[in-house]
């Protein structure tokens, strides 16, 4: 069975702080993939990154960055400079490779940012 | 590319009566996926189509939801009866075939039940 776990369930910064979301996931496979999607206000989950379990790079996007350790089954996300837009609620998801297999999601972390 | 197209945006219904809502996917999509979203937690398989065949529906409750993807393209999700509890957001989402691909979510529709 797989779970994604993400305990932090509301995070509030002010404008330019940086601010990490944590996910810890648990799977049985040996080859599988995370994911983080944004959920802003108008409701639709937007993807942000996919990584799969054997590339264990960090990665960089503007602001975002991720860091994926399987030592520990955490793939965290972090804003640098955080900015009003980036207000939403966070999902982090897992699939294995397994099959026609299911998208699991945790249950979110709603980041507000205020200026 | 258009995205996932859902309709409608919103429902509200009493309980007992009946709802459908419709999923157009990503054109190509062999993949489509119906979650149910409750306030406050994260989206919740409801049932999982690879092109017309049903792969993961285990979360389903089958005794009031059903779904069904004609031709292995669009897809409907009824309830019949509706509870109070199936008030929620009902997300459609499609995805190229493989756990490697990411999935694309429509917008949603919010279901309320009154």
């Amino acid at each position: 069975a797989q779970k994604v776990t993400q305990a932090q369930t509301e995070i509030s910064v002010v404008e330019k702080e940086d601010v990490t979301l944590d996910c810890v996931y648990e799977t049985r496979d040996t080859t599988y993939y995370l994911f983080w999607y944004k959920q802003p206000p108008s409701g639709e989950l937007v993807f942000l990154i996919r990584r799969n379990s054997f590339d264990e790079q960090n990665e960089i996007s503007g602001r975002y960055s991720w860091n994926f350790q399987k030592s520990t089954s955490s793939f965290n996300f972090t804003i640098t400079a955080s900015q009003v837009v980036d207000s939403a609620v966070y999902f982090c998801a897992l699939r294995s490779n397994s099959g026609y297999s299911t998208l699991t999601f945790g249950k979110g972390t709603m980041l507000l940012v205020s200026p | 590319e258009a995205g996932v197209a859902q309709s409608p945006r919103y429902k509200i219904i009493e309980k007992r009566q009946s709802v459908a809502f419709w999923c157009n996917p990503i054109s190509g999509h062999a993949t489509l996926y119906w979650y149910q979203q409750i306030l406050g937690q994260g989206p919740k398989l409801l049932i999982q189509f690879q092109n017309n065949g049903v792969v993961d529906d285990s979360q389903l409750p089958k005794d009031r939801f059903s779904a069904e993807r004609l031709k292995g393209v669009d897809s409907t999700l009824k309830i019949q009866p509706a509870k109070l509890e199936d008030s929620a957001v009902y997300l459609c989402a499609s995805s190229w075939t493989g756990g490697s691909t990411e999935a694309f979510f429509g917008q949603g529709t919010r279901l309320t039940v009154v």
